[in-house]
């Protein structure tokens, strides 16, 4: 079955770079129409998406972060890493990756990951 | 980008009662749109997909309409257990965008 998982710091400072892994099973990111997404969530807040890579490579970003996120991918880890630079305490939120396939909308959610940013 | 407007922000509902939840798009976005359920503590679940398509194994009392700008999800019969944030999603090639979300509490 499909599963995700995400994995980093549950604490950054402002102004340092977070790095979130997403490893997933039940999928491979080399088949055709596969994607995986990043999107979070403040505390008592909406969802917001971040970014998303598919199985050829392309990424796409959040129109207002795009300058600040970058999203890779390592097929053969069944990994997705998605950084953020320049955090700030606004960005404190669950951290969520996803799993998409394309066309579609959001099929498979991991559990998410609480980032606080605070000094 | 396209913006994503749900009302009410908040809705108290009796178990039984019909339950209707309203999105509307800044723009057109055909069919692309997604209904998901949010309990606390939870990440979401797909009720709906391609405005009306029910996602499998999503009970059937649970039913979206609409196409261009202009989306509902219904609830025929509200139940316990629906008590839930509920989102809508734009999806297309480029972008998603959510809604801001509708809170449903159970009276």
């Amino acid at each position: 079955q499909v599963t995700l998982r995400e994995s980093g710091p549950a604490l950054v400072k402002p102004t340092q770079t977070l790095t979130l892994t997403c490893t997933f099973s039940g999928f491979s990111l080399s088949t055709s129409g596969m994607c995986v997404s990043w999107i979070r969530q403040p505390p008592g807040k909406a969802l917001e998406w971040l970014a998303r890579i598919d199985w050829d490579d392309d990424k796409y970003y959040s129109t207002s972060l795009k300058t600040r996120l970058t999203i890779s991918k390592d097929t053969s880890k069944n990994q997705v890493v998605l950084t953020m630079t320049n955090m700030d305490p606004v960005d404190t939120a669950t951290y969520y990756c996803a799993r998409i396939r394309s066309g579609s909308p959001i099929d498979y959610w991991g559990q998410g990951t609480l980032v606080t940013v605070s000094s | 980008d396209i913006q994503m407007t749900q009302s009410p922000s908040t809705l108290s509902a009796s178990v039984g009662d019909r339950v209707t939840i309203t999105c509307r798009a800044s723009q057109s976005i055909s069919s692309w749109l997604a209904w998901y359920q949010q309990k606390p503590g939870k990440a979401p679940k797909l009720l709906i997909y391609k405005a009306s398509s029910l996602e499998s194994g999503v009970p059937s009392r649970f039913s979206g309409s609409g196409s261009g700008t202009e989306f509902t999800l219904t609830i025929s019969s509200l139940q316990p257990d629906d008590s839930a944030t509920f989102y809508c999603q734009q999806y297309n090639i480029y972008s998603y965008t959510f809604g801001q979300g509708t809170k449903l509490e159970i009276k």
